[in-house]
């Protein structure tokens, strides 16, 4: 396909669980960025790959989120032993993120993850 | 740090009325602004940005927004609104300098009522 895609697209996990989340990004863009959004809310940045390497982890809420990206294309963010306020719908998002201009970080995003714990 | 002000929580409208949501922005240096879209059961889509040059933007569907940089604002405008336009709308901010990621405000939910 042509966009981003996300897999799954809703999961639920029992607290305490561990959750894997899966980002294909558009095929040559080099940027990939992960948000969360809480009901209600605009997304909120979590972290920021350029190619494999993680270049801005600031937005990450705890260390029990980890992200990866180790070929530069599929990213998957991990949150371990997840708890109820980690309930969010988690986007990915892509860009070409070329030097050059401005207009090669613009973001395409993908559907989503709907997340829930119980 | 920066930061996304969308005044207008929630906004509901009859059919050709026209539409300005509002959206304020803390950065002081230069900055790409952005307006996204959610439609119902869709994921985020690109309405418009402004990166430089000419302060009125015209996007997809026939909506423009305004960068005044006097007053840290980039309003959304629509002269006449549709049903379709239905969504929820965020505005959005990325500086100008390493940072590639999005700020964004918290959306605002616009009804159109047929």
């Amino acid at each position: 396909g042509a966009g981003v895609s996300q897999s799954p697209r809703y999961k639920v996990a029992k607290r305490g669980q561990d959750v894997a989340l899966r980002c294909d990004p558009i095929s040559g863009h080099v940027s990939l960025f992960w948000y969360q959004q809480a009901l209600g809310q605009g997304p909120e940045f979590l972290t920021y790959f350029q190619n494999e390497a993680q270049l801005d982890k600031s937005g990450l809420p705890s260390d029990r989120f980890f992200a990866e990206r180790p070929e530069g294309s599929v990213s998957t963010l991990k949150i371990q032993r997840t708890q109820q306020e980690d309930s969010a719908v988690y986007l990915c998002a892509s860009s070409l993120g070329r030097s050059g201009g401005a207009q090669y970080n613009e973001q395409f995003f993908g559907p989503g993850t709907r997340l829930t714990v119980l | 740090a920066q930061s996304v002000s969308q005044h207008n929580h929630h906004v509901i409208l009859s059919e050709a009325a026209s539409l300005e949501l509002g959206c304020n922005y803390s950065y002081g240096g230069t900055v790409n602004l952005f307006w996204y879209v959610q439609y119902p059961g869709q994921h985020l889509q690109l309405l418009l940005k402004y990166f430089s040059g000419d302060p009125l933007v015209k996007g997809i569907k026939g909506f423009e927004a305004e960068f005044i940089k006097s007053k840290f604002s980039f309003n959304l405008r629509k002269p006449s609104v549709q049903w379709s336009d239905t969504a929820e709308y965020f505005c959005a901010v990325r500086n100008g300098g390493a940072t590639n990621k999005l700020i964004f405000g918290t959306g605002t939910l616009l009804a159109v009522q047929p």
